[in-house]
């Protein structure tokens, strides 16, 4: 079993819908990163969390330490926010990070 | 925010060759670098960590003798994949990490090099 697992694998929504990506791990953590990667391959750290929200723009991510848990959602989305979403934690006090297998969504005009 | 490039984006090179992945922290010098690789559709395997001046620490399973990491200073990183077959082929992406206040850290991503092994 995957120590960062996250839903769902793959996701297709209509432009404007609301939309969650749910991340579940099973180790203990310092800090739960959010990333966004690109068709070309880039990648965009979103958030990254260690207790409680945080927003920016259409984007919100929480997370509940006790049951290890964090979501990401999408407010109004967009086609441009079609991507890879790829949750993230790191241990302790070292920076290396244990990644989910990321969520593949589309947003369709 | 901080910029981390890779140099090259894109490469191809024949079986039996060097070929070396440049990573740099463009505004602020990183603690850390990470190297990691990726394969299509799968997520991000961390290969090694690196720390300047210091040998990079490899994850179970990375040979080091094929992957040469050299951290020459605190904003350069460089990764050799040595000997280069076609089951190299994979889209390699550094990482670094900068301390702010409170010993609150942020990883920045480089935007990852494809190779192409022939």
């Amino acid at each position: 079993k995957n120590e960062v697992e996250q839903s769902p694998q793959n996701l297709t929504a209509q432009e404007g819908e609301f939309i969650t990506i749910n991340c579940s791990y099973s180790v203990g953590i310092s800090a739960l990163h959010w990333l966004q990667q690109h068709p070309g391959g880039g990648i965009v750290s979103l958030f990254m969390l260690s207790s409680g929200k945080k927003k920016h723009g259409r984007l919100i991510a929480t997370i509940n330490i006790q049951e290890k848990h964090s979501s990401l959602h999408i407010t109004a989305s967009h086609p441009r926010d079609s991507a890879v979403y790829i949750c993230a934690v790191s241990r302790g006090n070292t920076d290396k990070l244990i990644f989910g297998t990321g969520t593949r969504l589309q947003v369709f005009p | 925010g901080a910029v981390v490039s890779q140099h090259p984006s894109r490469v191809i090179c024949k079986s039996g060759t060097s070929v070396k992945i440049e990573c740099r922290s463009l505004d602020f010098q990183a603690t850390t670098m990470f190297w990691y690789r990726q394969f299509p559709k799968q997520s991000l395997m961390l290969m090694a960590t690196s720390n300047e001046g210091s040998k990079a620490t490899y994850e179970q399973g990375v040979e080091k003798d094929k992957f040469l990491i050299n951290h020459a200073s605190l904003t350069l990183s460089t990764l050799t994949v040595t000997s280069a077959h076609p089951e190299d082929s994979s889209f390699y992406i550094c990482s670094a990490t900068s301390y702010g206040p409170g010993n609150h850290y942020e990883q920045y991503f480089g935007p990852g090099t494809r190779l192409t092994v022939t």
